[in-house]
């Protein structure tokens, strides 16, 4: 079993729709959670952090759920240029081991 | 502010040709620093990290190696090169105690 797995997609929504992105993970040591974002061929830049209350940036709001282990990322009122792969990522506090998902692919069309 | 360079931007080596990716950060001390390795399609592989000069962890038994000789350096290494050694190679760090990684543009190497 893969310690993080997310829906590959592709999720293509129209522009202003709401989407929302799930990711389970495997260990329940699991202390650190984040969000990137991965556009083609460029490097992951970290779009949020995922606390345990949960924690919103503008048009994304980002959960955690421990018991079901998993993660979730909403984006509100999308634009065209949250089209990217965002991925999720899982970090256990006994090491520096993180672990990615392998992205969902998101395309919002005009 | 942190800077972090890699280079060379692209690869393209034939197999059994040696290889060394560098990597080097700027306006920190001390951070934690690891290689990544993405292949087409695929998410991304941990390759090493290290926590301090001269400590390195492999996390996949492979034919490559890292090593760190500087405070802020990082490097990847391979004598002799594979096909599946092709990949998108991406070098992060974070600050020490903190888990937010931060990565470098990367290297994209083609191994023919």
């Amino acid at each position: 079993r893969k310690e993080v797995e997310q829906d590959p997609g592709p999720f293509n929504v129209p522009e202003g729709a709401t989407v929302a992105f799930n990711c389970t993970y495997s260990n329940s040591a699991s202390q650190s959670f984040f969000w990137y974002r991965q556009d083609c061929r460029k490097e992951p830049k970290l779009l949020m952090s995922v606390y345990s209350s949960g924690n919103e940036d503008g048009r994304f709001t980002a959960q955690l759920n421990r018991a079901s282990q998993y993660i979730s990322l909403l984006i509100r009122d999308s634009k065209l240029s949250d089209s990217a792969t965002y991925l999720c990522v899982v970090n256990y506090r006994t090491g520096n081991q993180f672990y990615f998902g392998t992205g969902t692919s998101l395309t919002v069309i005009p | 502010s942190q800077t972090i360079h890699q280079w060379p931007a692209t690869l393209v080596q034939p197999v059994g040709s040696p290889l060394s990716l560098e990597c080097t950060v700027e306006g920190t001390s001390n951070p934690n620093l690891y290689w990544y390795r993405q292949a087409a399609g695929r998410g991304l592989q941990l390759l090493f990290y290290s926590v301090g000069i001269g400590q390195i962890s492999s996390e996949v038994p492979q034919n490559l190696s890292a090593s760190r000789p500087q405070d802020r350096q990082f490097i990847l290494s391979s004598k002799k090169l594979l096909l599946s050694d092709s990949g998108f190679y991406l070098c992060a760090w974070s600050v020490q105690g903190y888990n937010e990684q931060f990565f470098g543009p990367g290297t994209r190497l083609t191994v023919l």
